[in-house]
């Protein structure tokens, strides 16, 4: 079945420090779409990317979509202690279901 | 965005008994709804997926006797785990969505601990 790796499992970062997490699918995606889940929270969508090479903004988080549409990346600059929180890619290919990547922890130091 | 309500936010039962989790759309019709157990290492497995007024459509290794789910109306969704035991304690979580939005809108989840 199609499989959606995520690295890195965690990332600890110095305040003002960019961060980048990557994920990777087994097969071809029709969409990806990216969440954000604070600690003791529930995931939230933050953006869906569908175009190949889409790359799109959110002040300061950059998410792109790699051109054969099986990879993606979520950077975020200069982060903030408001950044933390577990970041889920999810991949839909074709099908109504999306398979989420196993996340990606960030810590921020203060 | 739409609004995806779950139901308890945490249970504590007993190992035997049955615990039932609700999820309910507020403001939109959701047709197709998802439900995820998320593992300590906070990775999302998918259960099962279930559209309005059909049986459930549960993924490898999951035990569809054990995880009922029943998605009767457009708005609301249960899951129904029975004869709980210590190794179901977990968090679940529903999300949901329409025929329109392509993006999951996620319930609360729900803190299940089996004593």
């Amino acid at each position: 079945g199609q499989q959606v790796m995520q690295i890195p499992q965690y990332q600890h970062v110095q305040e003002g420090e960019d961060f980048t997490t990557y994920c990777n699918s087994s097969t071809t995606l029709s969409n990806i779409q990216w969440y954000k889940q604070r600690p003791g929270g529930h995931p939230v969508f933050l953006i869906q990317l569908v175009k190949s090479g889409e790359v799109k903004k959110q002040k300061r988080l950059t998410f792109q979509f790699g051109e054969a549409k099986k990879n993606s990346s979520l950077h975020i600059t200069a982060t903030q202690t408001t950044d933390v929180g577990t970041y889920f890619c999810a991949g839909r290919a074709g099908s109504y279901q999306l398979t989420f990547g196993k996340g990606t922890k960030l810590s921020v130091i203060p | 965005g739409a609004v995806v309500s779950q139901h308890p936010s945490r249970v504590i039962c007993k190992s035997g008994t049955s615990v039932k989790i609700e999820c309910r759309s507020l403001d939109f019709q959701a047709t197709t709804m998802f439900w995820y157990r998320q593992f300590p290492k906070k990775s999302l497995m998918l259960m099962a997926t279930s559209n309005e007024g059909s049986k459930a459509t549960y993924e490898q290794g999951v035990e569809k006797d054990k995880f009922l789910i029943n998605h009767a109306s457009l708005t609301l969704s249960t899951l129904t785990v029975t004869s709980a035991h210590p190794e179901d304690s977990s968090f679940y979580i529903c999300s949901a969505r329409d025929l329109i939005n392509t993006e999951a809108f996620f319930g609360q989840g729900t803190r299940l601990t089996v004593v």
